[in-house]
């Protein structure tokens, strides 16, 4: 199946601080997705990509699709202590049947806002 | 609009028992899929469901099996447990639909599972 590799595994940062995180996949995706995961709970969507080079915002958080289809990057902007938490990069693995398709996800960024 | 739920919260079991656990999707939505998460992973496909067969399914052997309600909830089943079951277990719920939309997959909080 697709891989797909997040990086950096994990990152303490000074709150106020901008963030840069990116994902890469040995197979061309058509989507990307950007998750968020708190302690205890599941993931919850960020941000949604469709079209190669697409720049999309939700708030602080800003994500773009890589013009190779093969990578996305996440930047968070003027970090706070709530943005503590791990990132998780996610894309489709291809199905030509019924319903929605099945994700792949990375290993995740592991985020530490220190106050 | 009440989001995806998932019980219980959390559970306990012994090697060679079995497990059951629920799933109710989001408002709306008619797809279940279902994934497994071990501790510093991130979540790994398991199966889906839609119109109550198992559409697709990841590399995950025969002792989990699942099921679909005409309500759309679903539940998955564990046989036979294993230590390397122990994993936080995630249903995700979305909407068939046709062009990108259909990626768009909800979660619950997921069940604890621990086997001891």
């Amino acid at each position: 199946g697709q891989q797909l590799n997040q990086s950096p595994q994990s990152m303490f940062i000074q709150e106020g601080e901008d963030v840069s995180m990116n994902c890469t996949s040995s197979s061309i995706f058509n989507t990307w997705l950007w998750y968020k995961q708190d302690p205890g709970e599941g993931p919850v969507l960020l941000i949604a990509l469709y079209k190669a080079g697409e720049l999309t915002s939700n708030g602080r958080l800003t994500a773009q699709f890589g013009i190779t289809r093969k990578d996305s990057f996440l930047n968070i902007s003027a970090s706070i202590p709530s943005d503590v938490g791990i990132y998780f990069c996610a894309g489709p693995e291809t199905y030509s049947g019924a319903g929605s398709y099945q994700l792949t996800f990375g290993k995740g960024t592991k985020l530490s806002v220190i106050p | 609009d009440a989001g995806v739920t998932q019980s219980p919260t959390h559970l306990i079991k012994t090697r060679g028992q079995q497990v059951t656990l629920r799933c109710s999707p989001k408002s709306g939505h008619d797809t279940v899929s279902w994934y497994q998460q071990a501790l510093g992973q991130g979540p790994q496909f398991i199966f889906q469901y839609y119109e109550e067969e198992e559409r697709q399914r990841g590399n995950f052997p025969d002792r989990f099996s699942g099921h679909q309600f005409p309500n759309y909830s679903s539940e998955l089943n564990v046989n036979a447990l294993l230590l390397g079951d122990s994993a936080l277990y995630l249903c995700a719920s979305s909407l068939r639909a046709s062009g990108l939309a259909k990626n768009i997959q909800y979660f619950g909080a997921g069940t604890r599972l621990s086997v001891l």
